[in-house]
């Protein structure tokens, strides 16, 4: 399987403190996204970054790749209430860009 | 900007009764997708098609059928449904696969009795 696996699953910090979410697959990809899902609703989506890409930035948001390690992180600076929600990361695969797996998830409260 | 429609948004079944949950975009995507999601749980692929004519199984396909009617539709089939099935079944649909970002619908939330 080429699933992601996010770590932690679950995260609590204070309004104002940097939050840190890592997804690890197994198989080589062509692209790793970035999705946040509020409560009850749809997908958003974050950052998309390509294999041969290390670092992208989007605001608050910063995402590396090691495609060595088959790791990716999340970085959410100067957290807000607002930023609570579950983080997912997604995958291809490098025979089938097509076939989009999602990992399990990084649920992240933001405390007032 | 209506962007991924599903219909409908609640449904409640019968052990046994089949229904089909249906999908469209106005993006003209090629590609498009169909999820589950269970309660704390992340989302897992169902099927999806890479473009009109096409489609393909994903982790967990068993159980369900798909239709890709034309360019803006994909359908979602249940054709027995099982109390294992009740789940939110998200679309989503994209310019080119995993190449590109993904647009989703607002979802359908299913229980099976």
């Amino acid at each position: 399987s080429q699933q992601g696996e996010e770590d932690p699953q679950a995260l609590s910090i204070q309004e104002g403190e940097n939050a840190t979410m890592n997804c690890s697959y197994k198989t080589s990809i062509n692209n790793l996204q970035w999705y946040r899902q509020n409560s009850g609703r749809g997908l958003v989506h974050l950052i998309l970054i390509r294999s041969n890409e290390r670092e992208k930035h989007s605001g608050r948001l910063r995402v590396t790749l090691d495609t060595s390690k088959k790791s990716s992180s999340l970085l959410i600076t100067a957290s807000r209430a607002a930023d609570t929600a579950s983080y997912f990361c997604a995958t291809d695969a490098q025979d089938s860009s097509y076939k989009l797996i999602f990992g399990s998830g990084t649920r992240l409260l933001v405390r007032p | 900007n209506a962007g991924v429609t599903q219909t409908p948004k609640f449904q409640v079944l019968k052990t046994g009764q089949s229904m089909t949950l249906q999908c469209a975009q106005d993006m003209n995507h090629n590609s498009m997708y169909w999820y589950r999601q269970d309660p704390g749980m992340g989302l897992r692929l169902i099927y999806y098609s890479a473009s009109e004519g096409t489609t393909d199984k994903g982790e967990v396909p068993n159980g369900y059928n798909v239709s890709r009617l034309n360019k803006r539709e994909f359908s979602l089939r249940l054709e027995s449904a099982a109390p294992s099935q009740t789940s939110v079944y998200f679309c989503a649909s994209s310019e080119a696969g995993g190449r590109e970002k993904l647009f989703f619908g607002s979802g359908t939330q299913l229980s099976v009795l």
